[in-house]
């Protein structure tokens, strides 16, 4: 009863340097998002899917990458890190972005970019 | 631009009442979600409305006015576990939810 799987949980980063945050669910969901939570701020959603093979661009998607190469997985990666992108990042998950469809979310990676 | 807005901090007592409040102004509107995250912890969900009236779900409820543009959150019974942040988000035109900043809820005995 796994829900949705977030690694690492936590992370130090150099200026400049590269990282692939993973998220897995195993909930046969089909659409999956990468959101970022910065103190003061609501959530804002960086990239998000709505299938396998599919991404889309959200609020603040500059400097990130992501792909979904299969269903469950959506990678969130940070080319060349830099100070601004220290955050907590949560991926999260749904049935569909219609209408009643929570989404659920991983524990969150904590990340410090130095 | 899209703006939610809720209080930044509350403060209540064990066993009493609070209503937490949330205003918006979006693009479009395909309902509003409520959710409660504990520090350090995931968002988990707690309630979502798409009309008018008053949604009661054991302790918590969730009230909306889409011409108001507003919505509240009611907790009762209030228990020291309740002590969280509590999201307020909204389904905008492009089916994307918008966040409020949320609310964080201080129980005291």
């Amino acid at each position: 009863n796994a829900g949705v799987t977030q690694t690492p949980k936590f992370r130090v980063l150099k200026t400049g340097q590269s990282m692939t945050l993973l998220c897995a669910q195993d909930m046969n969901h089909e659409y999956m998002y990468w959101y970022r939570q910065d103190p003061g701020m609501g959530l804002r959603l960086i990239h998000y899917s709505v299938g396998e093979g599919t991404t889309a661009k959200g609020e603040v998607p500059d400097g990130y990458n992501v792909s979904r190469l299969k269903k469950q997985n959506f990678l969130l990666g940070l080319e060349s890190a830099a100070p601004s992108q220290t955050s907590v990042y949560f991926c999260a998950s749904s049935f569909a972005s219609e209408a009643y469809q929570p989404q659920h979310f991983g524990d969150g990676t904590r990340l410090s970019i130095l | 631009g899209q703006n939610i807005d809720q209080p930044t901090e509350m403060t209540a007592t064990e066993g009493a009442i609070v209503q937490i409040n949330c205003t918006y102004q979006t693009s479009g509107f395909n309902g509003l979600f409520w959710y409660q995250q504990h520090a350090g912890e995931a968002p988990t969900f707690l309630s979502y409305n798409v009309l008018d009236g008053l949604e009661e779900k054991g302790r918590f409820s969730s009230f909306l006015s889409r011409s108001k543009g507003y919505s509240y959150l009611l907790l009762k019974e209030l228990q020291m576990k309740d002590s969280a942040s509590y999201l307020c988000a909204v389904m905008d035109s492009n089916y994307q939810l918008i966040w409020g900043a949320g609310t964080k809820l201080i129980i005291k005995p």
